[in-house]
């Protein structure tokens, strides 16, 4: 299986300020058509999480523009450019290269 | 807006069989594979597994010898079957839409998660 990590696994941050949390997978997540199979989910407390970023940099309908993410084959980035307070949560990296499907120990973040 | 919602039984014995289902509305049922995804209390996220309306499958193989996933398609609902649930089976489950034949998007959107609680 390929193993996802994430630093830091705790991240306070401050309103208007930028943030970035980091995920490595234990195997490149590169696939052949050139696209780096890793999404970003944000789980807010008591919600289902929701997709923030897949195919490592493109955002989900919706997703407003301070997220974005980059980074490929292993090492990977998800930057908040100015947060807010409703940005608080838990965030999750998980590879979608190949089955299972395993996402990273989660990342939280409060203000 | 594709919406997803789902249910199914909250408490069960330990060596019973859980069982969970999730209704589509709205979007393309048939062109998606499924999704099945869980989360013990307090902790991260675990892929279960995913099925296509023909009923094709894959399975997380630490979970295979209990899973089984069937779906509906006149009905646009899939089901999650686990057999032989121990304390270890508690979590809050989800159900999610997943890619697109080969086409990879992310899990979007999720259903609202059902807690499954094992316990004697």
């Amino acid at each position: 299986d390929i193993v996802m990590t994430q630093s830091p696994l705790s991240l306070p941050v401050t309103p208007g300020e930028p943030a970035s949390i980091s995920c490595r997978s234990s195997h490149s997540l590169l696939h052949s058509i050139g696209y780096s199979y890793l999404d970003w989910y944000l789980q807010k407390p008591g919600q289902s999480p929701r997709l923030l970023i897949y195919l490592g940099s493109n955002r989900a309908s919706g997703v407003p523009d301070r997220f974005s993410g980059s980074g490929s084959g292993t090492y990977f980035t998800l930057n908040i450019s100015r947060v807010e307070a409703e940005d608080v949560g838990v965030y999750y990296c998980m590879q979608a290269l190949q089955t299972p499907l395993t996402f990273g120990p989660g990342t939280k973040v409060d203000i | 807006q594709v919406q997803l919602h789902q249910w199914g039984a909250g408490l069960l014995k330990p060596s019973e069989t859980l069982s969970l289902t999730c209704a589509v509305y709205g979007g393309s049922f048939s062109d998606y594979f499924w999704t099945w995804i869980r989360q013990p209390p307090g902790k991260g996220l675990e892929w279960l597994g995913e099925i296509n309306h023909r009923g094709t499958t894959n399975y997380s193989p630490s979970l295979k010898s209990r899973l089984t996933m069937s779906i509906d398609s006149s009905k646009t609902q899939f089901s999650l079957n686990l057999t032989s649930v121990t304390a270890a089976d508690t979590a809050v489950y989800y159900c999610a839409r997943g890619r697109r034949g080969t086409v990879v998007r992310g899990f979007d959107p999720w259903g609202q998660g059902t807690l499954v609680i094992v316990s004697s």
